[in-house]
């Protein structure tokens, strides 16, 4: 596709029950990243993949928060036991890989995570 | 770590020009960019500055000053799809993996 694609683009959720969240980027890009970004705020980093390998996971805020992206392609945000601070909407974005230069990073539309 | 600041929200005038700030103290510099988003939507990439100066580019420039750790982005005859939140933010470097580091976002509102 033209650009970087998640679903679903809502998910309503009670709480206690898992969720998972999908993000397929841009053709060939190398780097996929998962932000969160609560109303009001900016995207806060969770995770980051070079291809299939989660390179840093330091953003992530508990062990129910879980991700991968097995293929190198698609990536999945799980998210178990969900809270109600966990409403929030997930970004993904993707950007080729070019060493020490920074690249710019494509977003996808996010998926509203509502926890009630 | 990252610390940066910019404005929640500010309002301006439809055909007028309207500059928003950012302030940032990192511990490793590796430039300084602007994403905009409006609601709802994915935000977008506006500007990247990693040397000192002015970048311009058709109505919106951006300004950089390392030294004093600030930047803005400069709209100018404002329209009012300019209506939306203006990310400013820096990317940790190779080490990081280029994760971004955002502003709160500051929520521009252009009115007639």
């Amino acid at each position: 596709g033209a650009g970087v694609s998640q679903s679903p683009r809502y998910k309503v959720a009670k709480r206690g029950q898992d969720v998972a969240l999908r993000c397929d980027p841009i053709s060939g890009h190398v780097s996929l990243f998962w932000y969160q970004q609560a109303l009001g705020q900016g995207p806060e980093f969770l995770t980051y993949f070079q291809n299939e390998a989660q390179l840093d996971k330091s953003g992530l805020p508990s062990d129910r928060f879980f991700a991968e992206r097995p293929e190198g392609s698609v990536s999945t945000l799980k998210i178990q036991r969900t809270q109600q601070e966990d409403s929030a909407v997930y970004l993904c974005a993707s950007s080729l890989l070019l060493g020490a230069i920074y690249n710019e990073q494509f977003f996808g539309p996010g998926t509203r995570l509502t926890v009630l | 770590g990252q610390n940066i600041d910019q404005p929640t929200e500010m309002t301006a005038t439809e055909g007028a020009i309207v500059q928003i700030n950012c302030t940032y103290q990192t511990s490793g510099f590796n430039g300084l960019f602007w994403y905009q988003q409006h609601a709802g939507e994915a935000p977008t990439f506006l500007s990247y500055n990693v040397l000192d100066g002015l970048e311009e580019k058709g109505r919106f420039s951006s300004f950089l000053s390392r030294s004093k750790g600030y930047s803005y982005l400069l709209l100018k005859e404002l329209q009012m799809k300019d209506s939306a939140s203006y990310l400013c933010g820096s990317p940790q470097g190779p080490g990081g993996g280029n994760k971004l580091t955002f502003g709160t976002g500051t929520q521009l509102k252009v009115e007639l």
